[in-house]
Formats: structure tokens, C-alpha cells, sequence
């Protein structure tokens, strides 16, 4: 069955780094575009970032782009989300999602959370 | 960006009555080369990730109850639960995918029981 497990998440002081892993597995992960999407505390959904399932493309959210990088290696079926300049407004639950074989921005299944405070 | 409106923020319905949710587009998510609506719905339950209900405004995905029904085309969209169950109380979102640069979700809409 289709697993993703996110790890990484933590507490980090604001304008330092972190990165977040999803290792992916149940399904042929180099076929499939993945996003990561975050929640605030008691917030809604706000999507992230989108890379291509050969690592072609990238698209990010207007709040995290220049700080923000997502890559993947395939190889490893691992995907992940390169956190720098973190702001307290990073503050969030991020979930890694894959998307949807034929229309890769339908987001069908979704990991636990990796949880990411950023406060001094 | 599509700006992605629910209504209304929350909800309380009795056990198998019918719930509403709606959800609002800043433009029309009909794509005219393939007559598809570039909508999802999904349901998070409390201290749980989001799940894919409904994809292309009225597909549900396998394995999910056909209580639930989505309807609507171009800007204005809707997500029927028709008759509650206690197991559906949960936070649903839309969520727009016509522009691949960047998706948008709804703020949310919280259902409980009445």
C-alpha cells in the first residue's frame, strides 16, 4: 500500500535552516509528481511546492519561494523540502502528498506530518 | 491566484440529514478544450491528513461513500453528505488545480453534528 512518511520536523530558531525528508513507498515513486503542503496551528491548508516526477519542474507558493527548495531522489524514492530564512510564520504541519498518476495535482494520498516550529 | 471561497465556515447537521458545503472560484475553473471542472473536495478528520474525496468537481475517489456528491460547474461548486453519519464529521476543503503554477485551497469548512 501507498506509504509516506515525513521526518525532519522540529524547533529551529527564525532566519536558520531545516530540511524535511518524505520517504516514499507501495507505489513507483519516480512515476508520480509530489507536492508538499503545510497547515498552521489550527489554520487551513496551504499548498507549498510541486516537483515533476522526473524532477524537471518546480513551482512554489509566493510565501516561500527563494527560501524554499524541493527536490527528489528517485533512486531513493525519497522526496524533500530544503527550509531556509525560516520566519515564525512558517509555523506548520507539513505534509508531503503525491499527486494523482493522471493529473499529478490531484493530491490522492497524503503522510502523517512532519511538525515545524519556528520560534527563538 | 484563484481565490477558493467556502461556505460557510462551519456547519451542524443532524445524523442523517443532509449536509451542504459551497465553494466559490474567483474564476472559472472550467477548462473549455475538455469540458473538465478543475475541482477537488477532500475531508480531514481531526489529528488526521487530508483525504481525497472528489476530483473533477464530481468523480469520488474509490472507496469513497456514495453519501457524498459533488456538483457545480465554472466558479460555483458544491459538496453534498446526504444523509450524515457520525464518521463524516470532519473539516472538508476544496481545493482549484486549473493553474499547475500554483494550487489554492478553501479556508475550510468545519461539520458537526447537531
Amino acid at each position: 500500500q501507498v506509504q509516506l512518511v515525513e521526518s525532519g520536523g522540529g524547533v529551529v530558531q527564525p532566519g536558520r535552516s531545516l530540511r524535511l525528508s518524505c520517504a516514499a513507498s507501495g507505489f513507483i515513486f519516480g512515476s508520480y509528481g509530489m507536492h508538499w503542503v503545510r497547515q498552521a496551528p489550527d489554520k487551513g491548508l496551504e499548498w507549498v511546492a510541486v516537483i515533476w516526477f522526473d524532477g524537471s519542474k518546480t513551482y512554489y507558493a509566493d510565501s516561500v519561494r527563494g527560501r524554499f527548495i524541493i527536490s527528489r531522489d528517485n533512486s531513493q524514492n525519497t522526496l524533500s523540502l530544503q527550509m531556509d530564512s525560516l520566519r515564525a510564520e512558517d509555523t506548520a504541519v507539513y505534509y508531503c502528498a503525491r499527486g494523482e498518476y493522471n493529473y499529478g495535482y490531484i493530491l490522492d494520498y497524503w503522510g502523517q506530518g512532519a511538525p515545524v516550529t519556528v520560534s527563538s | 491566484d484563484i481565490v477558493m471561497t467556502q461556505s460557510p465556515d462551519s456547519l451542524a447537521v443532524s445524523l442523517g440529514e443532509r449536509a451542504t458545503i459551497n465553494c466559490k472560484s474567483s474564476q472559472s475553473l472550467l477548462y473549455s478544450s475538455n469540458n473538465k471542472n478543475y475541482l477537488a473536495w477532500y475531508q480531514q478528520k481531526p489529528g488526521q491528513p487530508p483525504k481525497l474525496l472528489i476530483s473533477w468537481a464530481s468523480t469520488r475517489d474509490p472507496g469513497v461513500p456514495d453519501r457524498f456528491s459533488g456538483s457545480g460547474s465554472g466558479t460555483d461548486f458544491t459538496l453534498t453528505i446526504s444523509s450524515l453519519q457520525p464518521e463524516d464529521v470532519a473539516v472538508y476543503y476544496c481545493q482549484q488545480y486549473y493553474t499547475t503554477l500554483s494550487i489554492t485551497f478553501g479556508q475550510g469548512t468545519r461539520l458537526e453534528i447537531k
